[in-house]
């Protein structure tokens, strides 16, 4: 059973706000990831994190941000929503580095649907 | 590098019938290969995976694939389909490692019709 937990499921904002999308598991998980996804659309990894005080860029720019100073929090953060910003947002994460063969799997959070006006 | 295709965007059955879905990948090492599963307005599931041993993967759902290593494929099949099956399936590739990421195809919508 997977937990990891994404809040708010859904959110409708105007643009020019500041948005933060929180995601939190409790597996213990050194990686954790964020994803954005149109609808019915492929996922596109936007940021990754292998630790605390990790953070990288994936392989679609975002203007979002991310912070990683606890091992189980992983909040994005958009300071200035944009309509081109509505997708949703799924944050995942898989096991730490030294446990077992690594094998990639990733367990996902329910998404956070955001719509900017 | 590493790379996942899936073969039709979409899929429609009936209900009762086979589920086919395809997924072909390259992967320079022997790969780990999963198929996710998404509903309307979820996250991703993990329906199966394969690791090493047995190259028939049963998973939740009554679905399995195989893994062919000759044909570089791992298809997704299910003998009788259910409406609850409509949803969108993710094949995913990684090579394992500290460091690896899982490589996703680009989906395929499951219809089941009446």
């Amino acid at each position: 059973e997977a937990d990891i937990y994404q809040t708010p499921r859904y959110l409708v904002i105007g643009t020019g706000k500041k948005i933060t999308l929180e995601c939190s598991q409790t597996m213990g998980h050194d990686k954790m990831y964020w994803y954005q996804q149109d609808p019915g659309m492929e996922l596109h990894l936007i940021h990754y994190s292998y630790g605390v005080n990790s953070t990288e860029k994936g392989d679609l720019s975002s203007e979002s941000t991310v912070s990683r100073i606890r091992t189980e929090h992983f909040p994005l953060t958009l300071e200035s929503a944009r309509p081109s910003h509505t997708s949703q947002y799924l944050c995942a994460s898989s096991e730490a580095a030294g446990v077992g063969p690594n094998t990639g799997e990733l367990f996902f959070g329910e998404g956070s649907r955001l719509t900017v006006l | 590098a590493q790379s996942v295709t899936q073969l039709g965007s979409h899929v429609s059955v009936s209900e009762g019938a086979l589920v086919l879905l395809r997924c072909n990948y390259s992967s320079s090492v022997p790969p780990y290969l999963f198929w996710y599963v998404q509903y309307p307005n979820q996250g991703l599931q993990l329906l199966l995976k394969y690791t090493t041993g047995a190259t028939l993967v049963k998973g939740i759902n009554g679905f399995e694939a195989e893994f062919k290593k000759s044909e570089t494929s791992f298809h997704l099949t299910k003998p009788s389909a259910h409406m609850s099956d409509a949803a969108e399936y993710f094949c995913a590739v990684s090579r394992g490692g500290a460091t690896n990421k899982l490589i996703f195809g680009t989906g395929t919508l499951l219809a089941v019709q009446p």
